[in-house]
């Protein structure tokens, strides 16, 4: 069911490094890419989207990456912070079409103080 | 503003039994998706409620079903439980007939014995 692949399964950054999570999809009918951010004991929380009519999103630190010919889709945290381990997952989906949304496997990413 | 409520928070099963799992949507969305979430995935997509229907349903065995009341809240039934549904199950709900503005519940773990 998984059409959505995400790498890395871990990541390891030092604080004020960059975390870079990629993620590649198969269907070219999505049209909308969130990244959620969780933290344990929590469900997913919607950090920063993107659709495919642009190549870049930036919110703060978090940046997406879109590059719609390749099928790929990045997420770049720029400073990393330790209140920044959690875990990411990629998603993508079919907007105004009440279709589900596929996630990736997920990142824990941990932010060395 | 409450968010996604769900409850209970844990919940212990033994095999073969049955369970029934509540979520309330965030204020203003009327549509309702519920996920099952295995330890170290990806959330994976049961099925979504729209006005009171089943609307779309992933790859789940018929033991999995569910209900939306008038009210917008909804529940996820699962009949003869097996180990494997040990999951953290997420409602998220969403802006009527989209994706967009996708609010998740924090969840409830449910372990089967």
């Amino acid at each position: 069911q998984q059409q959505v692949k995400q790498s890395p399964q871990s990541l390891i950054v030092q604080k004020g490094g960059i975390s870079i999570i990629n993620c590649a999809y198969e269907n070219t009918a999505f049209d909308y890419f969130p990244w959620y951010q969780q933290f344990p004991g929590k469900g997913p929380a919607l950090l920063i989207a993107i659709r495919p009519d642009v190549s870049e999103k930036k919110e703060g630190r978090f940046t997406i990456s879109f590059n719609k010919s390749a099928k790929q889709f990045s997420l770049h945290i720029m400073d990393s912070q330790p209140g920044d381990s959690a875990t990411y997952f990629c998603a993508a989906s079919m907007s105004n079409n009440n279709n589900d949304m596929r996630f990736g496997a997920g990142t824990r990413l941990t932010v060395k103080p | 503003d409450a968010g996604v409520t769900q409850s209970p928070t844990h919940l212990i099963k033994t095999r073969g039994q049955q369970v029934t799992l509540r979520c309330s949507p965030k204020s203003g969305h009327d549509t309702v998706s519920w996920y099952q979430q295995a330890l170290g995935q990806g959330p994976q997509f049961i099925f979504q409620y729209y006005e009171e229907e089943e609307r779309q349903r992933g790859n789940f065995p018929d033991r999995f079903s569910g209900h939306q009341f008038p009210n917008y809240s909804s529940e996820l039934n699962v009949n003869a439980l097996l180990l494997g549904d040990s999951a953290l199950y997420l409602c998220a709900s969403s802006l009527p007939g989209t994706v967009y503005g996708y609010t998740f519940g924090s969840g409830t773990r449910l372990t089967v014995v």
